[in-house]
């Protein structure tokens, strides 16, 4: 009865492709994020949903696609990846504040 | 927008001893502040949070104060223990949905 969980955890791939990272939460929360973790380990908020709508989205280049089929998933798209967006990504849902974080997903761009 | 900016980096100290990690925050309008454990490998947890209406919050070791005024607020960890080892972050929002991280401490307790 995991609370909230990504696909997949590992993620080795080369420049230019595509990928994409899944989110689920079964908490029934109503907001979900994204957030990436760099290497030295600063935790950025990238995007925010709630109710399936964008209400956050920081300066992230726009090669990164978030999509929220329902209210509990979130998934993020990345086209065109490049080594700089070799980081950890977490997925995290809330309702009244505290946040909930997936298991992360490291992706390794080479 | 929300500016956390959190101190030391790093922070080491002998099992037993207390440990405290200071942050600040810009936005006047936060009103919410957790705190987050996260050990090696593993996702960020939240340990303890408080809001602005409260100025301190304790649970066993562990106490967060708030200034509001200052725009500070602290972790205390008291008695601390080797498994309390880990990166530590603060964080800020307003009304929980824009919640912006510190940039971590990390904490090692010797044994």
């Amino acid at each position: 009865d995991t609370a909230v969980s990504q696909t997949p955890k590992y993620l080795v791939t080369q420049m230019g492709n595509d990928k994409s990272i899944k989110c689920e939460q079964n908490l029934g929360h109503d907001t979900m994020y994204w957030y990436k973790q760099d290497s030295k380990k600063f935790l950025k908020i990238m995007f925010s949903y709630n109710n399936k709508e964008l209400i956050i989205n920081e300066t992230v280049p726009n090669r990164f696609s978030p999509k929220s089929p329902d209210k509990a998933h979130l998934n993020l798209h990345i086209n065109s990846l490049e080594l700089g967006d070799s980081a950890v990504y977490f997925c995290a849902s809330s309702r009244q504040g505290e946040q909930y974080f997936g298991p992360g997903t490291r992706l390794t761009v080479t | 927008g929300e500016n956390v900016e959190q101190h030391p980096s790093t922070l080491s100290v002998q099992e037993g001893d207390s440990a405290v990690i200071k942050c600040t925050y810009s936005d006047s309008a936060s009103n919410y502040f957790p705190w987050y454990k996260q050990e090696l490998g593993k996702r960020p947890q939240l340990i303890i949070d408080i809001r602005s209406n409260v100025g301190e919050k304790k649970d066993q070791r562990i106490a967060v104060t708030l200034n509001k005024t200052a725009k500070h607020f602290s972790l205390h960890i008291t008695e601390t223990q080797p498994e309390d080892s880990a990166v530590y972050f603060c964080a800020a929002s307003i009304n929980n949905n824009d919640m912006r991280f510190g940039a971590g401490t990390r904490l090692t307790v010797k044994p």
